[in-house]
């Protein structure tokens, strides 16, 4: 089975930019998770979608951040214009609730931003 | 708020050795869920093992196991018989469910290095 596909897997652009990534979760699961992972602050999550509208966007960092899903089967996060401090690892992940269990958060492989 | 503390920066272990990585966790809530997740230098984020708050026994995944101490509010990690490629960040989560956002709370992580 494929997992969550994300892309690209790395982004080196210039302040001001503006910088998309694209995730595609797996195939059935109707929960979809951004998450930025830095040094100082960890992992944390920026907008948590359920059955494509976004339900907790209350992480995302300010305005220039914007994401959508526009289907069950893709979605971007979208920064615009870039600055440096956002550069980071972006994890998208997904999951199907309610689970009627673990209600796992299955991760893809991340993209890395580069902000020069 | 909930909360995960990992007090374990760095562990090391030789090979074929079991090791214990901490994990504590801080909730008010009945139902949880916790999680921990393998991060290997490659970046990506690997589900590793999941405990209910109402499971009676302690998960299982082949050579891990997770230590849950309701009690305490512990949830540690054992990794028995040690391979190389187990060096990598360990991250220990708890699920957050509140009516408007589903997360997951992450730990810093404790780095673990298996030696020869």
């Amino acid at each position: 089975d494929a997992g969550v596909i994300q892309s690209p897997r790395h982004e080196v652009t210039e302040m001001g930019q503006e910088v998309t990534l694209r995730c595609k979760p797996i195939s059935g699961h109707n929960s979809l998770f951004w998450y930025r992972q830095t040094m100082m602050r960890g992992l944390e999550l920026l907008i948590y979608f359920n059955n494509n509208v976004p339900i907790d966007d209350s992480g995302m960092p300010e305005d220039r951040f914007s994401a959508k899903m526009p289907n069950a089967s893709f979605s971007t996060l979208k920064i615009q214009p870039s600055e440096p401090r956002d550069s980071a690892v972006y994890f998208c992940a997904s999951s199907f609730f309610p689970g009627g269990g673990t209600d796992t958060q299955y991760f893809g492989p991340g993209t890395r931003l580069t902000v020069l | 708020a909930q909360k995960i503390t990992q007090t374990q920066p760095g562990m090391f272990v030789q090979e074929k050795e079991a090791v214990t990585l901490d994990c504590t966790y801080d909730t008010s809530d009945q139902s949880y869920g916790l999680f921990w997740y393998k991060q290997p230098s490659s970046g990506e984020m690997i589900f590793l093992i999941y405990q209910g708050s109402y499971d009676e026994q302690n998960a299982t995944e082949g050579r891990y196991s997770l230590n849950f101490q309701k009690a305490r509010k512990s949830a540690n990690l054992v990794i028995s018989a040690s391979q190389l490629g187990d060096s990598a960040m360990y991250f220990c989560a708890m699920r957050e469910v509140f009516y408007n956002t589903d997360k997951l709370i992450f730990g810093t992580g404790t780095r673990l290095q298996v030696f020869p």
